[in-house]
């Protein structure tokens, strides 16, 4: 069975510090990996996921499958990026999704 | 669009009544999924429906819950009896692609 791990449940950081928010995961296959991300009073929604290899909000993160990881970086966090942070991932062939519990990110300004 | 609807957005109910949560996807969806959220375990994937046909409910905890989707228009999660340990917040999304796109939820608190 699929499970993704992110190890902080919160995370502070001063405005213009960078951030990551750490994933990590367990799957014998080909995963897809994706953010999604909910800020305050709004709905659970994508960020962005890892076939797309794009950057959204200056959010990137990158799939390393041999640390089987895929850890969401910024360089220089903002208070609009305060929100919770939820790594997912779905295993080929499925549109199931599997989350992990989430890390709160807290910018400070 | 509104995107995925859910009713009620608040409900709270007393140990043994019977619960149903309602959602409805977004047009022309043709995936949908229902999640309940916990502070102890996260996210947690119930059911999940493909053209109105349940494909894995896995993750239904036990015979008191129950999902239909009588259209693709209309989906419901029903907890007879309900209790206080399912007190959570239950999402409903919906999906065409791979996004899955995502409901306000439902708050259920079980006294």
């Amino acid at each position: 069975a699929q499970r993704v791990t992110q190890p902080e449940k919160l995370l502070s950081v001063f405005k213009g510090a960078p951030v990551e928010l750490k994933c990590n995961y367990s799957y014998s296959g080909s995963p897809e990996l994706f953010w999604y991300v909910q800020y305050s009073r709004q709905r659970l929604q994508l960020l962005l996921r890892h076939i797309s290899r794009e950057s959204i909000k200056g959010f990137t993160a990158d799939l390393n499958k041999g640390e089987t990881s895929f850890h969401l970086k910024k360089p220089f966090a903002q208070e609009e990026d305060s929100a919770m942070y939820y790594c997912a991932l779905q295993r080929a062939g499925s549109y199931q999704l599997t989350f992990g519990k989430g890390t709160k990110l807290s910018v400070i300004p | 669009d509104a995107g995925v609807i859910q009713s009620p957005r608040h409900e709270v109910t007393e140990m043994g009544q019977e619960v149903t949560l309602r959602c409805k996807p977004i047009s022309g969806h043709d995936y949908l999924f229902w999640y309940r959220q916990t502070m102890m375990r996260g996210l947690e994937l119930l059911i999940y429906f493909n053209n109105n046909v349940p494909i894995d409910d896995s993750g239904m905890p036990e015979d008191r819950f129950s999902a239909k989707m009588p259209n693709a228009s209309f989906s419901t999660l029903k907890i007879q009896p309900s209790e206080p340990r399912d007190s959570a917040v239950y999402f409903c999304a919906s999906s065409l692609s791979r996004e899955l796109f995502f409901g306000e939820g439902s708050r259920l608190t079980v006294l």
